[in-house]
C-alpha cells in the first residue's frame, strides 16, 4: 500500500487561513469517507482533529475543518495561531481492510 | 479517561524479536466497540499504521509486516502486545499504541510512544 501523498511544507501568517492537501485513490480515499487528519507536535503523540473527512472530535477548535473531493482530502485551518504550528497527518481505511497515512506536512505559522 | 501506556525494551538487537505491551486503564479493552491499534513512526518520518486487534481476537495487519508480526491480547491484565521478528535497523522507530473505535472515528486515544532502536 502506498502512502497518501501530502505536501511537505506549507506556511502562512497569524490569522490567515491555509489548506493541506491529501490525495490517495480510488481504492482509499476516493472510496470511503474513513478519512481522519492528526496534528503532532514534536515529541509528542498525534493528536486527532477530524474524523470522517469533516468532523471535529469535542474539544477541537472550529478553526479546522476537513473536506473531500474525488481522491483528494483536504485540511484547512482558519485564523492561523502559533500554536498551530505543527506537523499535520491525513489517514484513511482502504480497500484492503487496512489503514494508509498520509507522509505529514509541516506547518509553519510566520 | 482513557489512558494508554507502552512499554517493553528500548534495544532489541538484529534478528530478535521486538516485543510491546500497551497498558490500558479507563477503560476496558474486553467491553467492544474498539480497534487496539499498534501504528510507528520512523525517526523523522511519518505514521505507519503497523495492525490493531478487537477484543474478540480478531486481528487485521499491514500486509507489508504480516509475516513477522502478531498482536496479542490479555484480557486479565487489560493489555495488549505486538511481537515484530526477525527486527532489522529499518524496524528502528517510535511504537504507539492507540484506540480507533470499530466505526473507524479516528484513533482517539495515543499512548506517549515508545523508542524501540534495533542495533547490535
Amino acid at each position: 500500500q502506498s502512502a497518501l501523498t501530502q505536501p511537505a511544507s506549507v506556511s502562512g501568517s497569524p490569522g490567515q487561513s491555509i489548506t493541506i492537501s491529501c490525495t490517495g485513490t480510488s481504492s482509499d480515499v476516493g472510496v470511503y469517507n474513513y478519512v481522519s487528519w492528526y496534528q503532532q507536535h514534536p515529541g509528542k503523540a498525534p493528536k486527532l482533529m477530524i474524523y470522517e473527512v469533516s468532523n471535529r472530535p469535542s474539544g477541537v477548535s472550529n478553526r479546522f475543518s476537513g473536506s473531500k473531493s474525488g481522491n483528494t482530502a483536504s485540511l484547512t485551518i482558519s485564523g492561523l495561531q502559533p500554536e498551530d504550528e505543527a506537523d499535520y497527518y491525513c489517514s484513511s481505511y482502504t480497500s484492503s481492510t487496512t489503514h494508509v497515512f498520509g507522509g505529514g506536512t509541516k506547518l509553519t505559522v510566520l | 479517561q482513557v489512558q494508554l501506556q507502552e512499554s517493553g525494551p528500548g534495544l532489541v538487537k538484529p534478528s530478535e524479536t521486538l516485543s510491546l505491551t500497551c497498558t490500558v486503564s479507563g477503560g476496558s479493552i474486553s467491553s467492544g466497540g474498539y480497534y487496539w491499534s499498534w501504528i510507528r513512526q520512523h525517526p523523522g518520518k511519518g505514521l505507519e499504521w503497523i495492525g490493531y486487534i478487537y477484543y474478540s481476537g480478531s486481528t487485521y495487519y499491514n500486509p507489508s509486516l504480516r509475516s513477522r508480526l502478531t498482536i496479542s491480547l490479555d484480557t486479565s491484565e487489560n493489555q495488549f502486545s505486538l511481537k515484530l521478528s526477525s527486527v532489522t535497523a529499518a524496524d528502528t522507530a517510535v511504537y504507539y499504541c492507540a484506540r480507533v473505535a470499530t466505526i473507524l472515528t479516528g484513533w482517539d486515544y495515543w499512548g506517549q510512544g515508545t523508542l524501540v532502536t534495533v542495533s547490535s
